[in-house]
């Protein structure tokens, strides 16, 4: 089976910096998605690594280790619309199934 | 907007009702997905279809039954539903499987 973890719940200030970590453990891997859900939105994505190191894209970052199984997303000068639940998913052996961890809830405070 | 629209947004049924409901893309993708979100829990995978045909059925029970015309319409057809079923259902497309996929808003379902 797939099992994907990563914390439940993280505060910061408005213009700090938030590290979201993810572990993962699954058949196979080709690629991990980091994905942005606010309260009674859709899911959008943000970043996708396949390799490892670093993808920067903005004020975000996303971070890949194949060999540790470890994945994590940094949120930079943090603003209150950040405020939302992060979603880390992986694709395993089967392309057709992405298996997502339970979210990350990020709030923001002035 | 991410080009991929669910109807309705917000469902009440009553465990004896028949719905549906229904999802399009207008991102021209070969793949859509049905999930089923529940608080605290992870995205559950519930249906896969690959040009048209059902690819993926992640164990779900019959009482929900996809439905997928044509490669922009997917449909999830629901009957004789359980209030554990009750949960925020979410349509995705991907121009293939393993791409990145676009979701859609969601369709909020409570079952009374």
């Amino acid at each position: 089976g797939q099992n994907i973890d990563q914390p439940t719940e993280m505060t910061a200030t408005e213009g700090a910096i938030v590290q979201i970590n993810c572990t993962y453990q699954t058949s196979g891997f080709n690629g991990l998605f980091w994905y942005q859900q606010h309260a009674g939105e859709a899911p959008t994505f943000l970043s996708y690594n396949v390799l490892d190191g670093l993808e920067e894209k903005g004020r975000f970052s996303s971070f890949l280790s194949r060999s540790k199984g470890y994945s994590y997303l940094l949120l930079k000068e943090l603003q209150m619309k950040d405020s939302a639940s992060y979603l880390c998913a992986v694709y395993g052996s089967n392309d057709y199934k992405l298996s997502f961890g339970a979210g990350t809830t990020v709030t923001v405070r002035a | 907007e991410t080009g991929v629209t669910q109807t309705p947004r917000h469902l009440v049924m009553g465990m004896t009702n028949k719905k549906s409901l229904k999802c399009e893309q207008h991102l021209g993708h070969n793949a859509m997905y049905w999930y089923k979100q529940s608080a605290k829990k992870p995205l559950e995978l519930m249906f896969v279809y690959s040009l048209e045909e059902r690819v993926e059925n992640n164990s779900v029970p019959s009482r929900f039954s996809p439905e997928c015309p044509n490669s922009s319409h997917l449909f999830l057809h629901l009957h004789t539903l359980q209030p554990e079923d009750s949960a925020l259902y979410l349509c995705a497309s991907s121009q293939t499987p393993g791409a990145e996929q676009f979701f859609g808003p969601g369709t909020r379902l409570t079952v009374l």
